[in-house]
């Protein structure tokens, strides 16, 4: 089956700094890849999304790069602000619709 | 408003009570998930659903049943063979290869 790695597990910077958090994946038949944002007692919020014939997508602040030779895909998030301060998950979704998820980064931006 | 309710936001549980915790969705999805989360780890997909009337186990389905007799309704129950199910829940949907949204989660104590 799929297995997603995630890095780092926690990560703080200095508001308006940048953030990257990278993910790799295994089964080379994946072809979707979401980063979900999680507020403590809350459920996931997709914040971006990429699909597997696409290498870079933006959305204002944040961007999703995907390498598929190397089988790995990072998120990154510019001028970060406190709001940003959560828990971040990558998933990779794979021919039968199945998600799997890394273990999150937990994310503080420092005001 | 459309998306994805669960109930309770909180459930207690004696030891050997079986509990049924409530998924339901109004975006007219085909798939439905059932996720465990617990502190430190990514989530981890007990069942799933492409269909109504079919669903297939996840990877850790020991301890867990659930039913999908509507397109809506996804209930996952928590037996008591279940020997440790403290943990986070969360249901999601999805339709066929588009991306999967999350319900804002059951967390189950047992007492």
């Amino acid at each position: 089956g799929e297995n997603v790695e995630q890095h780092p597990s926690t990560l703080s910077v200095q508001e308006g700094d940048s953030a990257v958090i990278k993910c790799t994946y295994s089964d080379s038949a994946s072809n979707y890849f979401p980063w979900y944002k999680q507020e403590l007692g809350k459920g996931p919020q997709l914040i971006i999304d990429i699909r597997s014939n696409v290498g870079e997508k933006k959305d204002q602040r944040i961007a999703v790069t995907l390498n598929k030779t190397a089988k790995h895909f990072s998120l990154h998030i510019t001028e970060t602000q406190p709001e940003d301060s959560a828990v971040y998950f990558c998933a990779a979704r794979n021919t039968g619709n199945q998600f799997y998820f890394g273990t999150g980064t937990s994310l503080t931006v420092i005001p | 408003d459309g998306g994805i309710t669960q109930s309770p936001k909180y459930l207690f549980r004696k030891e050997g009570q079986n509990v049924t915790l409530s998924c339901e969705q109004n975006l007219n999805h085909d798939a439905m998930y059932w996720y465990r989360q617990d502190p430190g780890q990514g989530l981890r997909l007990i069942y799933y659903s492409q269909i109504v009337n079919d669903f297939q186990k996840g990877d850790i389905a020991e301890g867990y049943s659930v039913s999908r007799e509507k397109k809506e309704s996804f209930p996952l129950t928590v037996t008591s063979a279940q020997k440790n199910p403290t943990a986070f829940y969360l249901c999601a949907s999805s339709g066929f290869y588009n991306e999967q949204f999350f319900g804002p989660g059951t967390r189950l104590t047992v007492l």
